[in-house]
């Protein structure tokens, strides 16, 4: 079955770096995400990405972070100056175009711990 | 902003005995997805509802879709060790939006 890949799957940071979260999403999905789970919390929300550019971005999604789409299969996130709440895991995922994202759900990696300290 | 509350937080049963946890959204929703995620996983797609009343099953788990298409809920009937995870409710207006999950634990 295929499935979104997420590198690194641990990431140690010191506050006020840069990081860069890593996924490839499944090859024929065009419509791409970003969530996060704080440590036992709910899964929020943070930006959806298609056709080369942002279609939603939630209030989480502020100047700090940025996604890009470097080549046709990986899809990053950025985060700029890493603040110790920022410490997450950080989920992609993808879904289906083909059949409209009406019909299908989104399919996750298994995340990205970002610890900073 | 699209709110989606899910209750009841936690639940603890004993195995064989039903669970169901409920979500409500502040907006209609175009549609409702479910999702599963065990400790230590990431959430993993259970199922999607989208029109109004619409009620579907998966083996021993019930879902529906309210008539307003804003609260939905998930049944399990006789629980199963294998039941235990967090199940999170995921409620599309715009963006997909997820409820805080309500985490089962199944005693044996």
């Amino acid at each position: 079955e295929p499935e979104v890949t997420q590198t690194p799957s641990h990431q140690v940071t010191q506050m006020g770096q840069e990081v860069i979260l890593r996924c490839v999403p499944i090859s024929n999905h065009l419509y791409f995400y970003w969530y996060r789970q704080i440590l036992g919390q709910k899964v929020e929300f943070l930006v959806s990405f298609y056709n080369n550019e942002i279609s939603e971005k939630s209030e989480i999604f502020d100047d700090q972070f940025s996604v890009e789409r470097p080549d046709g299969s990986n899809f990053t996130l950025k985060i700029r100056s890493t603040k110790l709440e920022d410490s997450a895991m950080y989920f992609c995922a993808s879904s289906d175009p083909i059949v409209g994202t009406e019909n299908y759900g989104y399919t996750f990696g298994s995340g990205t711990r970002l610890t900073v300290v | 902003g699209q709110q989606v509350m899910q209750i009841p937080q936690y639940q603890h049963v004993q195995e064989g005995e039903d669970f169901t946890t409920y979500c409500n959204s502040s907006t209609t929703l175009s549609n409702i997805q479910w999702y599963k995620q065990r400790p230590g996983g990431h959430p993993v797609f259970l199922i999607q509802l989208v029109k109004s009343g619409e009620v579907k099953k998966q083996k021993r788990l019930t879902f529906q879709f309210g008539e307003a298409k804003k609260n939905s809920s998930l049944h399990i009937t006789a629980t199963q060790t294998t039941d235990v995870g967090t199940y999170f409710c995921a409620g599309r207006r715009n963006d997909m939006r997820f409820g805080a999950g309500t985490r089962l634990t199944v005693k044996p």
